[in-house]
């Protein structure tokens, strides 16, 4: 069955980075773009951006843009995204999704469990 | 840039009655690429419907979606005791964006 692995809970303080990984199992992890959705502390989803694991190419959103790094390990089906200069307000878990096949818009039908990456001094 | 708004904000129902959430967009939503997704506490959301109206794998029939254009609504026909969590609509386009969300709750 399709799985989506994430790292364990990270605590960071402002300004530095942070790099959570998203292991994919269960299909051909080269069919199926992986996005990055984040959610603040009782707050909505927010999307980040998302990489194609064929090719490494990758599309951030504006408000990331010069922050976010995605990135991916074809060797061992994982997916990474760095976020640096890290500040209170980036506090939230931090989820991998996938999409259908070879479509890189796509709604979600499988999720990871979530990683929530903490920012405090 | 497209906005979804979703609403009410909070719907306070009891079981087995009817549900209807709107999600509305400030301009019209192409190809019908809308999702809903439901999310309990401390879990991931989970996709209920794409395409503004046909149900994910393995989800009840009693949920439904409808609409077109900049109006959707998804609909829980009968609610169950499990149905009660937050629900997010979602426009899949060239930069994903979700509403703000609709939290049902139990009356």
């Amino acid at each position: 069955q399709v799985q989506l692995v994430q790292s364990g809970a990270e605590v960071k303080k402002p300004g530095a980075s942070v790099k959570v990984s998203c292991k994919a199992s269960g299909y051909t992890f080269t069919t199926h773009y992986i996005h990055w959705v984040r959610q603040a502390p009782g707050q909505g989803l927010e999307w980040m951006g998302v990489i194609n694991p064929t090719d490494g190419g990758t599309d951030y959103a504006q408000e990331f843009q010069g922050r976010v790094t995605m990135t991916r390990d074809t060797s061992t089906g994982t997916v990474y995204m760095e976020l640096s200069s890290l500040r209170s307000e980036d506090t939230a878990v931090y989820y991998c999704a996938r999409g259908v096949p070879a479509a890189i818009v796509s709604y979600f039908q499988y999720w990871g469990q979530g990683t929530l990456v903490t920012v405090s001094s | 840039e497209i906005v979804l708004t979703q609403s009410p904000g909070t719907l306070s129902l009891s079981p087995g009655e009817r549900a209807p959430l709107s999600c509305r967009a400030s301009q019209s939503v192409s190809s019908n690429y809308l999702a809903w997704y439901q999310q309990k506490p401390g879990q991931a959301p989970r996709l209920l419907i794409f395409g503004a109206s046909s149900r994910a794998t393995g989800i009840p029939d009693r949920f439904s979606g409808s609409g077109s254009g900049t109006d959707f609504t998804l609909t829980i026909s009968r609610l169950e005791p499990e149905d009660f969590a937050v629900y997010y609509c979602q426009h899949y386009g060239s930069s994903p964006l979700f509403g703000q969300g609709t939290k049902l709750e139990i009356k």
